[in-house]
């Protein structure tokens, strides 16, 4: 099992410009979440998922968006790049039951500079 | 909104001292996680604990869960230098599946 993949691991942007960071897990999970970690900080969570088809907003989620087409993958769109999005953006997976998501598997990670 | 602090925010220590990290949330959470991220790396799920008063141990490691479920802590014994990096607890909103992340205990373990 390759767990949860990230592409790409770097990324420069300018701003203005978008883009999309894949996340692929092969666990057949039904929870992804993705989250943002500034340097020397915690992670904050930008938008999460409990299946294909359901998407939910977490603490910061403006200039992002998120669609989930099948259990697999969770791409995470940045509409337009600002300096603010600067940032290592984590993509992670869990199996959940009822009010409760299990142990989180966090991908490698993409280190994303907009200039 | 729910808030979850961590104290202290570094540590180091010499190896083999002890080591303890409070997790603090505004709000009783259902559940707790501990994740722990090496320099450079992702975070790694250590535990969840889910009852009140709940302690489980993992060789060094030993988890606490508050009896109000608003506060946790995670106690290293003779720490080693295979104990560096960041120790974060996660809790979700009531009623939801957001996890909001502590702010972190970073530690460092001199040889």
């Amino acid at each position: 099992n390759a767990g949860v993949t990230q592409t790409p691991k770097f990324q420069v942007l300018k701003t203005g410009q978008s883009m999309t960071l894949q996340c692929a897990q092969d666990m057949n999970h039904e929870y992804m979440s993705w989250y943002r970690q500034d340097p020397g900080m915690g992670l904050r969570l930008i938008h999460y998922s409990v299946g294909a088809g359901i998407t939910d907003q977490g603490e910061v989620p403006n200039g992002y968006n998120v669609s989930r087409s099948t259990t697999e993958d969770f791409p995470l769109r940045l509409l337009s790049a600002a300096p603010s999005q600067t940032s290592v953006y984590f993509c992670a997976s869990s199996a959940y039951r009822g009010p409760q998501i299990y142990e989180q598997y966090f991908g490698p990670g993409t280190r994303l500079t907009v200039t | 909104g729910q808030q979850v602090m961590q104290i202290p925010q570094y540590q180091h220590v010499q190896e083999g001292e002890d080591f303890t990290t409070y997790c603090n949330s505004s709000t009783t959470l259902s559940n707790i996680q501990w994740y722990k991220q090496r320099p450079g790396g992702h975070p790694v799920f250590l535990i969840q604990l889910v009852k009140s008063g709940e302690v489980k141990k993992q060789k060094r490691l030993t988890f606490q869960f508050g009896e109000a479920k608003k506060n946790s802590s995670l106690h290293i014994t003779a720490t080693q230098t295979t104990d560096v990096g960041t120790y974060f607890c996660a809790g979700p909103t009531s009623g939801t599946y957001k996890y909001i992340f502590g702010t972190g205990t970073r530690l460092k373990v001199l040889a």
